[in-house]
């Protein structure tokens, strides 16, 4: 089956910095979303995004379907962005294939 | 409803007993998704339903998980004789089609003493 990879497993910064989180995956994808789980097990929607560049106030992301990987790029990051971010993928009808999350602590 | 519901929030279980677990996906969404996540991983695929039909059973780890979704809407997820290795979040999720974005309800954490 497919194979989803993300990068880094862990993240630490200081409120106001910026990241880039790293979602790549074995092979061709029809759907691609970006979740944040929240302290609470939450998975908040971020972002669906098979191919192209999508923004949403700080948050944006980029697919490269052809090159099989997918980038989140948080801004002035909060405390409250903290948490563990995931990477999912379908293909062709299967079921979504997750991968191991990045974990991202952000200090006052 | 607005969103895609599940409960109880929080269950816990003797070993042996019998579990069921409830999702109410979003009101005209045809795929119907469950996930189990245990402690510190990502979610794990158990089962999917496209309307009543359950498309896929490959993920369910044991012959004791049962899920069924009657009427294309409301969808439970059975666990007989409940073991400890069966705690975890379950998570349910719906979309339009297949392929279409999805959304996850706030799960269902299960804690088999």
């Amino acid at each position: 089956g497919i194979q989803v990879e993300q990068s880094p497993p862990d993240l630490i910064l200081q409120e106001g910095a910026n990241s880039t989180l790293r979602c790549n995956f074995s092979d061709s994808v029809n759907n691609l979303q970006w979740f944040h789980q929240n302290p609470w097990g939450q998975l908040i929607n971020l972002f669906y995004i098979p191919s192209g560049t999508k923004q949403n106030g700080r948050l944006s992301a980029t697919t490269v379907a052809t090159e099989r990987y997918s980038l989140l790029y948080i801004s002035s990051s909060q405390t409250t962005d903290s948490g563990v971010y995931f990477c999912a993928v379908i293909r062709y009808g299967q079921n979504f294939v997750f991968g191991p999350g990045t974990r991202l602590s952000v200090l006052p | 409803g607005a969103g895609v519901s599940q409960s109880p929030r929080y269950k816990v279980a003797k070993r042996g007993q019998d579990v069921a677990l409830r999702c109410d996906p979003i009101s005209g969404h045809v795929s119907l998704f469950w996930y189990q996540q245990a402690l510190g991983q990502g979610p794990e695929f158990l089962t999917y339903f496209q309307n009543e039909a359950q498309l896929d059973k490959s993920g369910l780890p044991s012959d004791r998980f049962f899920a069924e979704r009657p009427e294309g809407s409301v969808s439970t997820l059975k666990i007989q004789r409940t073991q400890q290795e069966d705690s975890a979040v379950y998570l349910c999720a719906s979309s339009f089609r297949v392929r279409t974005e999805a959304f996850f309800g706030q799960g269902t954490r299960l804690t088999v003493v």
